[in-house]
């Protein structure tokens, strides 16, 4: 059974920083890409980073471009997501999910982000 | 960027009834649409993909269709459990991956 666990969200002051982590079993990690999805409170999902199974190709959505970094260590079956200078608008659940031709077929439970003074 | 524009809002329907959701694309994406469910703090659940094909375990009365840029949800019976939120989502042309604002389906 495929399952994506997040963990390292909490409260943060504006302009701080969190580091995010995502860590898989139940299939072979190394051969999937993976995203990082998150969500506001009362929003739709917004699809924020993808990163490819060898960490060759990385894609960001404009709204964190130079501010979030997507890596993963395949030895460790896990996914991580670097967050710099945070705003209040980056209040929101994060989830990683499994990359399925671009089919969000899993997601892990999610952890919650507070940027807030 | 392919905006997703979901439609109603909110439906309010009751139990036993047919629920008909819709989403629409600011261009085409082919049949790479997919539908996913949110319950109150729970993740995004699959429940279409390709525009039309069932994820793993979604129950029959859960079906999709369109193509293109307009899409369509249809719940045949509402069941107490299909109460929640529904997302649609465009895998056609990314980055970025783009989803709709949702559409919350509420007991009449």
């Amino acid at each position: 059974e495929v399952q994506l666990v997040e963990s390292g969200g909490g409260l943060v002051q504006p302009g701080g920083s969190l580091r995010l982590s995502c860590e898989a079993s139940g299939f072979s990690f190394s051969s999937y890409s993976m995203n990082w999805v998150r969500q506001a409170p009362g929003k739709g999902p917004e699809w924020i980073a993808y990163i490819i199974s060898s960490s060759s190709t990385i894609y960001y959505a404009d709204s964190v471009k130079g501010r979030f970094t997507v890596s993963r260590d395949n030895a460790k079956n896990s996914l991580y997501l670097q967050m710099n200078s945070l705003r209040d608008e980056d209040t929101a659940v994060y989830y990683c999910t499994r990359v399925d031709t671009m089919i969000l077929f899993h997601w892990g439970p999610g952890t919650m982000v507070t940027v807030s003074s | 960027e392919v905006v997703m524009t979901q439609s109603p809002a909110t439906l309010s329907v009751s139990p036993g009834e047919r629920a008909t959701l819709s989403c629409r694309a600011s261009q085409s994406v082919s049949s790479h649409l997919a539908w996913y469910q949110q319950k109150p703090g729970q993740a995004p659940r699959l429940l279409i993909y390709g525009a039309s094909t069932r994820a793993t375990g979604i129950p029959a009365r859960f079906s999709g269709s369109g193509s293109g840029t307009e899409f369509t949800l249809t719940i045949s019976s509402l069941q107490s459990e299909d109460f929640a939120v529904y997302f649609c989502q465009q895998y056609d042309n990314w980055p970025p991956l783009t989803f709709g604002g949702g559409t919350k389906v509420a007991i009449k």
